[in-house]
Parts: C-alpha cells; sequence; structure tokens
C-alpha cells in the first residue's frame, strides 16, 4: 500500500503570513493532486502535477512535485482567510480512478 | 454545468440495517469513484466504475458494494451497518481516465449510524 504522508497536520497562521504544506511518500505515483475540503463539502482540486520536478502555480499558490515523484508541497503566499480549509494530497496510480490520499493538513487563517 | 449530486446529504440508521446512497455525475462523466471519509482514517478508497464496470476496489468488507447504470449514475449499498460505518461519502466523477484527468466531488452524503 502506497502511503502518503502530509505535515503539518495543523497550522493556523495570521493573514499575510506564508505557509507551506508538505506531501511526502516512499513510492512512486504517476501523478499527485492537490484538494481544498471545506466543512460540509466535498474536496474541489486546486492542481494536477504529473511530471518531475514540475512546478505549477495558481495566484498565490505555488506547487512542486519532487525530481523522484514522490513528494510534494504546497506554498501559498500572503494567505488570506479564504485560504482556510483542510489541504489533501492524493497520490494517482496508473488507473485514475483509484486515489491515495494523505491525512490532510487543516490551515486557519485569521485575519 | 450542474456538478455531482448526491443523495442523501444526510442519513441516520441503526445498526444492523441496511443503505443505499446515490450519486449523479456530471453530464458526460463515464467514471464513478467512491470514497469514505472519517475523522481517524481520512479518505479511503472504496470503489471505482467505469462504463457499468467495477475497474479498481478498496479495501473495505464485502458489506459494501456498488453499482453503475448506463447512464453512469451509480449506487453504493452497505448492509449490516456498524457503528463504524458512520462516515462522510464522497462519489467523485471524471470525463476520461488519465492520470491528470480532473475529479470532481459531491458535497458527499453524511451517515450517522446509531
Amino acid at each position: 500500500t502506497q502511503l502518503l504522508e502530509q505535515s503539518p497536520q495543523f497550522l493556523s497562521i495570521q493573514e499575510g503570513e506564508n505557509l507551506t504544506v508538505y506531501c511526502n511518500s516512499s513510492s512512486v505515483f504517476s501523478s499527485l493532486q492537490w484538494y481544498r475540503q471545506e466543512p460540509g463539502e466535498g474536496p474541489v482540486l486546486l492542481v494536477t502535477v504529473v511530471t518531475g520536478g514540475e512546478v505549477k502555480k495558481l495566484k498565490r499558490l505555488t506547487f512542486q512535485f519532487g525530481d523522484a515523484r514522490k513528494d510534494s508541497s504546497l506554498h501559498i503566499t500572503a494567505a488570506q482567510p479564504g485560504d482556510t480549509g483542510l489541504y489533501l494530497c492524493a497520490g494517482g496510480e496508473h488507473s485514475w480512478g483509484k486515489l491515495q490520499f494523505g491525512a490532510g493538513t487543516q490551515v486557519v487563517v485569521t485575519p | 454545468k450542474a456538478g455531482v449530486t448526491q443523495t442523501p446529504r444526510y442519513l441516520i440508521k441503526t445498526r444492523g440495517q441496511q443503505v443505499t446512497l446515490s450519486c449523479s455525475p456530471i453530464s458526460g462523466h463515464r467514471s464513478v469513484s467512491w470514497y469514505q471519509q472519517t475523522p481517524g482514517q481520512g479518505l479511503q478508497f472504496l470503489f471505482e466504475y467505469f462504463s457499468e464496470t467495477q475497474r479498481n476496489k478498496g479495501n473495505f468488507p464485502g458489506r459494501f458494494s456498488g453499482r453503475q447504470f448506463s447512464n453512469s449514475r451509480s449506487e453504493m449499498n452497505v448492509s449490516t451497518l456498524e457503528l463504524g460505518d458512520s462516515a462522510l461519502y464522497l462519489c467523485a466523477s471524471s470525463l476520461v481516465v488519465r492520470e491528470d484527468t480532473e475529479a470532481f466531488f459531491g458535497q458527499g452524503t453524511r451517515l450517522t449510524v446509531v
């Protein structure tokens, strides 16, 4: 079983600060996806990375996929209260339909 | 366009009963996956259907089953409910089968077993 470990489990910061969330595995994934989930809602896909060393930017969010395709990071610049949520990483195997999720990082951004 | 629709949103059942949850994917999406989310275990894969065929299955007991209809709508069934089955059940749909295809999740069905 491929396991994804996310760190930290919980992050509380002030508006305007930066934060980084990590997702690590001992196994190689064909792709890695990041989601954000808010209470009472399903996860919403933020980005998918498939190439080792790939960096993607989505406004204030920067996603990186490790060269060996075993780890990833999500960096948020100048966090805003709207960034509050549960951030989940998920690894894709060659068959898309089965995603392996990390336990998630709960991010709280206070004004 | 309409998103993934899961019904019902909330459900309370008694131990030993059975339950059926429904998922309507986005129009045109043929792949539907189901996940169980609990505070202790996080999101765990249950099974995935594509064109009415189960292609992948997670490590859940046989009490958990599913099916997909010709219109891509999917149902999952849990028989002989246990207290530990209390969870948020999420369904995700996708247009095609590729690793980088975007997965759209529904709002989930919150199942409480008492």
